[in-house]
């Protein structure tokens, strides 16, 4: 157990419809980074924040947008879904905000949209 | 080209073998190599570390980097079925806000 911890694991939805992917990161980690995995594009990196401040942006789509909370638990709103948008999506966490540190991934969260 | 290049496989090897996976990359500036192991359902865990180049061995598992021929490899020696996973490199350097990871090779150890 990574100690991160994703909810729903499971999440079937329809075109056009919103939905809010929740993660709360280890105990005393700082920093949250979201991911998107998919068979043929890998494991693209969204967005990521530290201490409750964005600090860098990847692929992430303009119907997507993510924020972390006082308490450290980030949340990826995902809206207007179409089916490409179908994936894995991760959080990961790690203590500060540098990059070479080791992240912890949760068990991600399977989106399906119909 | 794209950025990390890694073979998807499947890569089925027997049990007790020695098993190589690699990955290729474009961007010389990147510092930090990383291997994540990931099992069906489950999120990538980090497996090895490397700084710049050279070797780094922990247990069964070898990490090398090659920077001038911009190739990494991680080798596993005495394989079992539980090493039966996907291996995703990862790569990123200080210059970078983001991680780099491959698309992962899918291994298969055989009993």
């Amino acid at each position: 157990d990574s100690g991160v911890t994703q909810t729903p694991k499971h999440l079937i939805t329809a075109t056009g419809q919103r939905v809010t992917l929740r993660c709360s990161p280890r105990s005393g980690d700082l920093s949250v980074y979201w991911y998107q995995q998919s068979l043929d594009q890998g494991l693209q990196f969204l967005i990521h924040y530290y201490n409750g401040e964005e600090r860098a942006k990847g692929n992430i789509l303009e119907r997507f947008s993510a924020q972390q909370f006082p308490d450290l638990h980030s949340e990826l709103n995902l809206s207007s879904l179409e089916l490409g948008d179908s994936a894995l999506y991760f959080c990961a966490s790690s203590v500060g905000q540098a990059l070479n540190e080791k992240l912890f991934f949760g068990s991600g969260t399977q989106l399906s949209v119909l | 080209q794209k950025e990390v290049e890694q073979d998807p496989g499947p890569l089925s090897v027997p049990e007790g073998a020695i098993v190589s996976l690699n990955c290729t990359y474009s961007n010389s500036a990147f510092q930090y190599f990383m291997w994540y192991r990931q099992y069906s359902r489950k999120g990538p865990e980090l497996l090895m570390y490397t700084y710049s180049s050279g070797n780094k061995e922990d247990g069964r598992f070898t990490a090398q980097v090659d920077k001038s021929s911009k190739y990494i490899s991680l080798f596993i020696r005495d394989s079992q079925p539980s090493d039966s996973a996907t291996y995703l490199c990862a790569m990123t350097s200080d210059r970078d806000d983001k991680i780099i990871f491959g698309k992962g090779t899918r291994l298969h150890i055989l009993p």
